[in-house]
């Protein structure tokens, strides 16, 4: 298996321009997660879906991020207007059996705004 | 409230030597305890977990935790560092709450071997 593939790798953006990122879990997997990482607030967990179904989003900074998961191997993250702030490694994982269960990370959307 | 806590920002050991990194929670009832590493422009990986049982968990790489609940501590070992070691290491909590449960990292810890 190909592991978590997202996409872009890298992404240069204006304030206020959309951004949207990609993630493809491993098959078979039934939990797919986001985070974020910042110097600042260090590794966070926006929101994790279960079997393409929202289970918490609690860590989704405000509505100007919204995520989705249309079938079990797609999830975007989209924000939109994007802000200076929102720079950041965004990292999506996936998982065979829950959050308790290994998570297997991909390499990462590097989001800057400018 | 439930958390967990790394608190070195930096360990520096040389090649050869026991390595130590320290991770404490607070976590109601019986937590879930996780090591994730991340090496440079990498996502992280897993590396071991407790859930119930043994205190003393084996891990990927050479690694281990004892699991320590009087001093509510999961510190990880590795009985000889390597350079390739040199990494940053998360630990993590299942924190139960209310309505299903959260993920929740440290602020990780950088580890610096040398050779």
């Amino acid at each position: 298996d190909a592991g978590v593939i997202q996409s872009p790798r890298h992404e240069v953006t204006e304030m206020g321009q959309e951004v949207t990122l990609r993630c493809k879990p491993i098959s078979g997997h039934d939990y797919l997660f986001w985070y974020r990482q910042t110097m600042m607030r260090g590794l966070e967990l926006l929101i994790y879906f279960n079997n393409n179904v929202p289970i918490d989003d609690s860590g989704m900074p405000e509505d100007r991020f919204s995520a989705k998961m249309p079938n079990a191997s797609f999830s975007t993250l989209k924000i939109q207007p994007s802000e200076p702030r929102d720079s950041a490694v965004y990292f999506c994982a996936s998982s065979l059996l829950g959050p308790t269960d290994t998570q297997y990370f991909g390499p990462g959307t590097r989001l800057t705004v400018l | 409230a439930q958390s967990v806590a790394q608190p070195e920002d930096q360990v520096n050991v040389a090649e050869g030597n026991p390595l130590t990194v320290k991770c404490t929670y607070s976590v109601s009832g019986n937590p879930y305890l996780f090591w994730y590493v991340q090496y440079p422009n990498r996502g992280l990986q897993f590396l071991l977990k407790y859930i119930t049982g043994d205190n003393l968990v084996k891990g990927s790489y050479g690694f281990e935790a004892e699991f320590n609940k009087s001093q509510t501590s999961f510190h990880l070992k590795k009985p000889s560092a390597l350079v390739s070691d040199s990494a940053l290491y998360f630990c993590a909590v299942w924190l139960t709450t209310d309505s299903w449960g959260k993920f929740q990292f440290g602020a990780g810890t950088q580890v610096v071997v040398t050779p």
